[in-house]
């Protein structure tokens, strides 16, 4: 069954510190990944997404991930981190062959301290 | 960018009573919508996949007659909870998608709390 593993589910860190977040998946074919954030009060939003081509990939707001298909991850990454990145995020997965279902991660809630 | 509208943000109802939710791409046709549950501190559990003019296919454990879900035009779906219970009680965020799959727009979901 597919899957979608997030490593830590909390993460504290000082501003400025450099952020990465695990995520591996359990998938067979091609598939398509995302993160996605939920900052308080506020509903999900895209931050990068990889369907093919360069492996490293950049999204909004500093963030960027790369896919390494032979660890099945697709970890994200911050060099350095500011108070507004609280929030949780969401690693997902999806594949054609799956009917585009999207897998959700549990989440990992980032707080940042000023 | 495009827009998922989800209508209501806040439901209280009494157990034993039907609730309907709703969800409609604003400027963009969505082939696909799906639904999913989340629970507190908890990941998004898929609850199903409804296509425009055909039937929802339903994750396993998630009772279809439980949770009606009807999706007859390109830009509305709705998520009927029928005689809910206090179990019931979460928040629920549909998502949807066009023609190419790209991406997913989510709605701002609705918390749902049966007394």
């Amino acid at each position: 069954a597919q899957s979608v593993s997030q490593h830590n589910h909390h993460v504290i860190l000082s501003e400025a510190a450099s952020l990465e977040l695990g995520c591996n998946y359990s998938y067979g074919g091609t598939v398509n990944l995302f993160w996605y954030v939920q900052y308080p009060g506020q509903h999900l939003q895209l931050l990068l997404k990889y369907f093919s081509g360069d492996p490293l990939v950049k999204g909004i707001k500093g963030f960027e991930a790369e896919f390494i298909k032979s660890k099945f991850s697709f970890n994200l990454r911050k060099p350095s981190v500011q108070w507004s990145d609280t929030a949780e995020y969401f690693c997902a997965v999806n594949a054609e062959t799956g009917g585009f279902k999207t897998i959700f991660g549990a989440g990992t809630r980032l707080f940042v301290k000023a | 960018g495009a827009v998922v509208s989800q209508h209501p943000s806040r439901v209280i109802c009494k157990s034993g009573t039907s609730v309907k939710i709703e969800c409609r791409s604003l400027d963009f046709q969505a082939t696909t919508m799906f639904w999913y549950r989340q629970f507190p501190k908890k990941s998004l559990m898929l609850m199903a996949t409804s296509n425009e003019g055909s039937k929802a296919t339903y994750e396993q454990g998630v009772e279809k007659d439980k949770f009606l879900i009807n999706h007859a035009s390109l830009t509305l779906s709705t998520l009927t909870v029928t005689s809910a219970h206090p179990e019931d009680s979460s928040f629920y965020i549909c998502s949807a998608t066009g023609l190419t799959n790209e991406k997913l727009f989510f709605g701002s979901g609705t918390q749902l709390s049966v007394l």
